[in-house]
């Protein structure tokens, strides 16, 4: 089972502010990084770190954390942000990595 | 521009063997750490190894320990996955990622992927 949970599916209305959320006691200790992965296609890193973008990255995406939980939000969502999206962070040992189960965001 | 190109990938009876390759071009694979890292079709995605840029450090995930062996040839730009004693449930693409070069003790992240090879394990 991961060590990171995420909720299985989100939804937004187009040009509105959405959060993916995840939980885990390791993200206390270690920031999640982000990835975006559309239907046959490879992840896409989205965030990492504090809140850093890899270029090419729309800046309506940002990352935060608090606690044990880190989120990806998504300010005026657009239709081809409809995609899964994935955290990614240490686990307790701090040597293994772990990704959360995924949250499928529907735009409507 | 950087590339990660896996290959290696088909089908495979249970217990048996395969070995991926992954062929990275342009930057400075000697210095960068890399990993494995699977989705089974239609789940989500699974880290599976890790090697450091000399490859003197190694982690492998619980599920693949002792049947998986990650390795890598940095004179030619290559990354391996020697897989043994596959499983039905080792079906999955395997992708290659690199670790980004801004990562620090506190924050670890996947910034270039291949594309994936698909391994299907059945009789």
């Amino acid at each position: 089972s991961s060590e990171l949970t995420q909720d299985p599916a989100v939804s937004v209305a187009l040009g509105q502010t959405v959060r993916i959320t995840c939980q885990g006691d390791s993200l206390r200790s270690y920031y999640a990084s982000w990835y975006q992965q559309k239907p046959g296609q490879a992840p896409v890193l989205v965030i990492y770190g504090k809140n850093n973008r890899p270029s090419g990255i729309p800046d309506r995406f940002s990352g935060s954390s608090s606690g044990n939980t880190a989120s990806l939000t998504i300010t005026g969502a657009q239709a081809e942000d409809e995609a899964d999206y994935y955290c990614n962070s240490r686990d307790s040992s701090g040597n293994l990595s772990v990704f959360g189960g995924g949250t499928k965001l529907t735009v409507l | 521009e950087v590339q990660l190109v896996e290959s290696g990938g088909g089908l495979v009876q249970p217990g048996g063997s395969l070995r991926l390759s992954c062929a990275a071009s342009g930057f400075t694979f000697s210095s960068y750490e890399m990993n494995w890292v699977r989705q089974a079709p239609g789940k989500g995605l699974e880290w599976v190894s890790y090697i450091s840029s000399s490859g003197s450090t190694i982690y492998y995930a619980d599920s693949v320990k002792g049947r998986f062996t990650i390795s890598r040839d940095n004179a030619k730009n290559s990354l391996y996955l020697q897989m043994n004693s596959l499983r039905a449930e080792d079906t999955a693409v395997y992708y290659c990622a690199r670790d980004g070069p801004a990562a620090t003790v506190t924050s670890y992240y996947f910034d270039y992927w291949g594309q994936g090879t698909l391994v299907t394990v059945s009789s």
